[in-house]
């Protein structure tokens, strides 16, 4: 059975400093893995994923993300913060070779302050 | 959020009461989702169509029913069998089911 974990409910950020978002996830075969972002009250808006290819994933806004097969991970990164990169923060995962759907995370709340 | 309307942004449900959410998509995307999303729970999928005239149940489909007459539509129906209805609930669509999601606005359901 497929599986994504965010251990942490909230990450909270100084603006300026490095952020990091965590994700560890579980599938039979090969993962698609997919991350997400979503400001209150409005739908999500995809930021990157990785099929296959580098581990190194870059998307928008800044964002990245390292895929790590061995650690079964896919952490959201960013070198340096904004206030407005405050919002819900979504992993999700499907197994390349089933017919089965994308399964979401909780869901990480990152904070940034100025 | 581009591509993809919901409607309406928000809607009050009354006691016994079915309700319609509405999502359309300009995308010409075959695939099409609906969600749910609850404060702390992430997103369960409800129904799924993959093509015009063809739908699944999802995780939690109990209490719900869809339709997908036209490939830019696919509307979710809250019937009365569904207990706990209030929550945000979420339409994506893509060009297949293993491509990127893309999702719309959102509507929140509430109870009266």
């Amino acid at each position: 059975a497929q599986s994504v974990a965010q251990p942490e409910d909230q990450v909270n950020v100084a603006e300026g400093n490095p952020l990091t978002v965590k994700c560890t996830y579980s599938v039979s075969g090969n993962p698609y893995l997919f991350w997400y972002v979503q400001y209150p009250n409005r739908g999500l808006q995809f930021l990157l994923k990785y099929i296959t290819g580098d581990n190194l994933v870059k998307g928008s806004y800044g964002f990245e993300a390292e895929f790590n097969k061995s650690q079964t991970s896919f952490h959201l990164k960013k070198p340096s913060a904004l206030v407005s990169d405050s919002a819900l923060y979504f992993c999700a995962v499907r197994d390349v070779g089933s017919q089965g759907n994308l399964i979401f995370g909780k869901g990480t709340k990152l904070s940034v302050k100025p | 959020d581009g591509g993809i309307t919901q409607s309406p942004k928000y809607l009050f449900r009354k006691e016994g009461q079915n309700v319609t959410l509405s999502c359309e998509q300009n995308l010409n995307h075959d695939a099409m989702y609906w969600y749910r999303q609850d404060p702390g729970q992430g997103l369960r999928l409800i129904y799924y169509s993959q093509i015009v005239n063809d739908f699944q149940k999802g995780d939690i489909a109990e209490g719900y029913s869809v339709s997908r007459e036209k490939k830019e539509s696919f509307p979710l129906t809250v019937t009365s069998a569904q207990k706990n209805p209030t929550a945000f609930y979420l339409c994506a669509s893509s060009r297949g089911t293993r491509e990127t999601q893309y999702f719309g606005p959102g509507t929140r359901l509430l109870v009266l």
